[in-house]
């Protein structure tokens, strides 16, 4: 089965600057990688993912960048906010289909 | 936009006592699942259903967990005999399709509380 690790747990940038968050994954046939933001006692939000077929996808202020080979992506946050305050999560799928095993989560503090 | 909807937002229940969340998945999604959050916890799969039957499940969701969608609409979580460690923030999730390639949109969560 499929395995995410995630890091850090904890992450914390000055407002303006960038952050980023690292995934593995373990299972060679997933090919779907997504990242959820998920606010204080709020649902997860999808805020970005990639499919297997690119190795990089960028909106607006957020990208996310995949290695197959060595089976890791990460979201890359430019020009940090407050509002960017949040816990990230990364996920893939199990066995390259449904459903979604996620990692243990980044606290991201934007500090102004 | 339609949106995965969960009732309620909160439950609290005794010990020992079944409790019901329930869901309505977005009107065209096939796919559904819940997971569960325990605070400050990551985000745990429980169970995949599909075509009226779990597809999948995981090692949490064990004989006191049951899932049913009793009509068009409805999606249930039933916990027999909750226990204290069962309190969590429940998600249910719908897909569209199947595939590992489209996005999972979640509800807005279930707090259970068990005392």
């Amino acid at each position: 089965g499929e395995n995410v690790e995630q890091h850090p747990s904890t992450l914390s940038v000055q407002e303006g600057d960038s952050a980023v968050i690292k995934c593995t994954y373990s299972d060679s046939a997933s090919n779907y990688f997504p990242w959820y933001k998920q606010e204080l006692g709020k649902r997860p939000q999808l805020i970005i993912d990639i499919r297997s077929n690119v190795g990089e996808k960028k909106d607006q202020r957020i990208a996310v960048t995949l290695n197959k080979t060595a089976k890791h992506f990460s979201l890359h946050i430019t020009e940090t906010q407050p509002e960017d305050s949040a816990v990230y999560f990364c996920a893939a799928p199990r066995s390259g289909n449904t459903p979604l095993v996620f990692g243990k989560g980044t606290r991201l503090s934007v500090i102004a | 936009e339609p949106e995965v909807t969960q009732t309620p937002s909160h439950q609290v229940t005794q010990m020992g006592q079944e409790v019901i969340l329930r869901c309505v998945p977005i009107s065209n999604h096939l796919y559904f699942y819940w997971y569960r959050q325990i605070l400050g916890q990551k985000v745990e799969f429980l169970v995949s259903f599909y075509n009226n039957e779990i597809s999948e499940k995981s090692e949490i969701f064990d004989d006191q967990f049951s899932v049913e969608r009793p009509d068009g609409s409805n999606f249930t979580l039933k916990i027999r005999s909750t226990k204290l460690e069962d309190s969590a923030m429940y998600f249910c999730a719908s897909r569209r399709e199947g595939q590992g390639t489209t996005e999972a949109f979640f509800g807005q969560g279930t707090r259970l509380t068990v005392v």
